[in-house]
């Protein structure tokens, strides 16, 4: 009931394409989903984050779809660019607790 | 967004000794923070979760005598690696939550221990 499953483990994708991630959840007691990036040797950043009230956020080139009843959200970078290559993990928090996807490795080709 | 800083970003240490790592919320006052340990190409593992002004709450198999948390303050955490060994090199994370929103995490940089 705690995991957080995350697809693909890994990504390429061409400049200018579309890059999607996608994670399920199965505990209905999160309440708050983010996306955090996370470059080599560097500590995960927050990118975008969600909550189950709204079906979908944008910022940018990111977007998070979130799908309540099938306990599922995922990211999209739109445009993607070579800088964007790096380790993308979703998230799931509810209370104090927040459990992470195993990650995806997206590279961008030039 | 808020900022978490961690030092020092990387240490060698020899075998057997101590190593301490930082780690501040620059902006904000953290009641909670945590501590992760991430292996190459892995996901983040929560080693523990340490609360200003009272003992840490470890994960299960992680030995809290080996890696001692203090939350001295509602800015400051502190992990200490125990006289190390060269299984303990990895790459320590960490993370505070911002009281203020509901499942907010900032991260630090991280620190990279190499044992020797």
């Amino acid at each position: 009931q705690q995991q957080v499953k995350q697809s693909p483990q890994s990504l390429i994708v061409q400049k200018g394409g579309i890059s999607i991630i996608n994670c399920a959840y199965e505990n209905t007691a999160f309440d708050y989903f983010p996306w955090y990036q996370q470059f080599p040797g560097k500590g995960p950043a927050l990118l975008i984050a969600i909550r189950p009230d709204v079906s979908e956020k944008k910022e940018g080139r990111f977007t998070i779809s979130f799908n309540k009843s099938a306990k599922q959200f995922s990211l999209h970078i739109m445009d993607s660019q070579p800088g964007d290559s790096a380790t993308y993990f979703c998230a799931a928090s509810g209370g104090f607790k927040t459990i992470f996807g195993a990650g995806t490795r997206l590279f961008v080709k030039a | 967004g808020a900022v978490v800083s961690q030092h020092p970003s990387w240490v060698i240490c020899k075998s057997g000794t101590s190593v301490k790592i930082e780690c501040r919320s620059l902006d904000f006052q953290a009641t909670t923070m945590f501590w992760y340990r991430q292996f190459p190409k892995q996901s983040l593992m929560l080693m523990a979760t340490s609360n200003e002004g009272s003992k840490a709450t470890y994960e299960q198999g992680v030995e809290k005598d080996k890696f001692l948390i203090n939350h001295a303050s509602l800015t400051l955490s502190t992990l200490t690696v125990t006289s190390a060994h060269p299984e303990d090199s990895s790459f320590y994370i960490c993370s505070a939550r911002r009281t203020s929103v509901t499942g907010e995490l900032f991260f630090g940089e991280g620190s990279r221990l190499t044992v020797l």
